[in-house]
């Protein structure tokens, strides 16, 4: 059964737009959500994270959101660059010392 | 600092070989992990290390065994490969920071092919 569910495969924006990325998760003892990102050949880098005591997070032009209540994380990536073209990953976390990915969501930047 | 190593890059196996991929982290974590990624199917955690000397199956344990060698080593082995086990595997390292499991660092990878 899968806990954390990336329910789009791909996602295609036109530059300099706003990209939104979408992650539901099915297991309420989830407490830190992550999210990476992957470029092909390479290992996933950490882009941003929350905790479940805020319902926000902001760096840079990246931004997490958090509804407990829907058990939805949503991630925003404003203005889009084509640098941002890469798999996108959702993890959530529960206080043991597991992470559990979702499948990702590819994203292509359209010049 | 180097991160997260991993050795080999790329290897192909016969069915019932064995073979161990090693990964090694100089960031001083407590917690590592391995995870493979296959297409469609995202980052499924194999095993995890929560400390050294500790080890704990993740989601898809089978087929495979693991070794915590010391605070920076962590192993996995492999002791006969199936073509089932055709994947690229992936080592990651983490601490514990204020809210909760830090980020994970990850590996480059090892692509492995069994025939």
């Amino acid at each position: 059964d899968q806990q954390v569910k990336q329910n789009s495969p791909s996602l295609s924006v036109q530059e300099g737009r706003i990209s939104i990325l979408n992650c539901d998760y099915t297991n309420s003892m989830f407490d830190y959500f992550l999210w990476y990102k992957k470029y092909p050949a390479e290992g996933p880098t950490f882009l941003i994270s929350i905790s479940s005591i805020k319902d926000k997070n902001e760096d840079g032009r990246f931004t997490v959101f958090l509804n407990k209540s829907a058990k939805h994380l949503s991630l925003h990536i404003v203005p889009s660059q084509p640098g941002d073209s890469a798999v996108y990953f959702c993890a959530a976390s529960g206080g043991d010392d597991k992470i559990i990915f979702g499948k990702g969501t590819r994203l292509h930047i359209l010049p | 600092n180097a991160g997260v190593t991993q050795t080999p890059k790329f290897q192909v196996l016969k069915t019932g070989q064995s073979m161990t991929l090693q990964c090694a982290q100089d960031m001083n974590h407590n917690s590592m992990y391995w995870y493979r990624q296959d297409p469609g199917m995202g980052l499924r955690l194999i095993y995890y290390s929560a400390s050294e000397g500790t080890t704990d199956k993740g989601e898809v344990p089978n087929g495979y065994n693991v070794s915590r060698l010391n605070k920076r080593e962590f192993s996995l082995r492999l002791e006969s490969a199936a073509p089932s086990q055709t994947s690229v595997y992936f080592c990651a390292s983490s601490e514990y920071r204020m809210g909760g499991l830090g980020e994970q660092y990850f590996g480059p990878g090892t692509r492995l092919t069994v025939t």
